[in-house]
């Protein structure tokens, strides 16, 4: 199993309280993801990093910031938590050489309930 | 635009029987790979296989065979003589720019024992 964690593993909050989940790997991978997972939609990629201090926005990047100042730990910052950002969140790794992808391997998720 | 149709919301079978899953993928690209994961009751998403575009020979795994299509854009996921562990959720997704995945949103599978 790839080694990935994340913390906390559930969490509830107020709405408009800030909020940030860690994901930490042990494999050293290039990249790191950040998802959402509600019912009807699938995974949706939030935010992702292909290096350290690099990051972009996936497809439902609003009202989310993230941060990579190590390579094995990627943050997900909800500012201002909203009862819309309830959901499961997985982070996920992957190394990539040329052109080739190489597959995803993903953290247990956290589940975020916000009130 | 990269786009991964999964039909299917939830199909139930009955235990031994066979269960094909449909993934239907649009891209520009000339190359790509496709994967499909495996998300059991317990929550965790499990990596099943990954299949670039130029290598279109089916795949078996045990009970599990992909049939790639690139004619008609599918990756077709069967499990074959199913039991009650493939009760799951699973997910067919298509690499696009900067090593990310757009992922369908998925299959409920039931196996009924």
């Amino acid at each position: 199993d790839a080694g990935i964690t994340q913390s906390p593993r559930h969490k509830v909050t107020e709405t408009g309280t800030p909020v940030t989940l860690r994901c930490h790997q042990t494999e050293n991978h290039r990249y790191m993801y950040w998802y959402r997972q509600d019912p009807g939609h699938g995974l949706r990629l939030i935010h992702y990093s292909y290096g350290v201090k690099d990051t972009d926005k996936g497809e439902v990047s609003d009202g989310y910031s993230v941060s990579r100042s190590k390579t094995e730990d990627f943050l997900l910052t909800l500012e201002s938590a909203t009862s819309s950002q309830t959901s499961v969140y997985f982070c996920a790794i992957s190394e990539s050489l040329g052109q080739a992808s190489y597959e995803q391997y993903f953290g247990p998720g956290t589940r975020l309930t916000v009130t | 635009a990269q786009k991964v149709t999964q039909a299917q919301t939830e199909i139930s079978v009955v235990e031994k029987e066979d269960v094909t899953l449909d993934c239907v993928y649009e891209t520009r690209d000339t190359t790509y790979y496709l994967f499909w994961y495996k998300q059991p009751p317990s929550g965790e998403l499990v990596f099943l296989i990954r299949r670039n575009s130029f290598d279109e020979q089916n795949e078996i795994s045990g009970r599990y065979s992909w049939n790639f299509q690139k004619s008609t854009s599918s990756f077709n996921f069967t499990i074959t003589a199913s039991q009650v562990v493939d009760s799951a959720v699973y997910f067919c997704a298509l690499h696009y720019g900067n090593n990310r995945l757009a992922f369908g949103k998925g299959n409920q599978v039931v196996v009924i024992p």
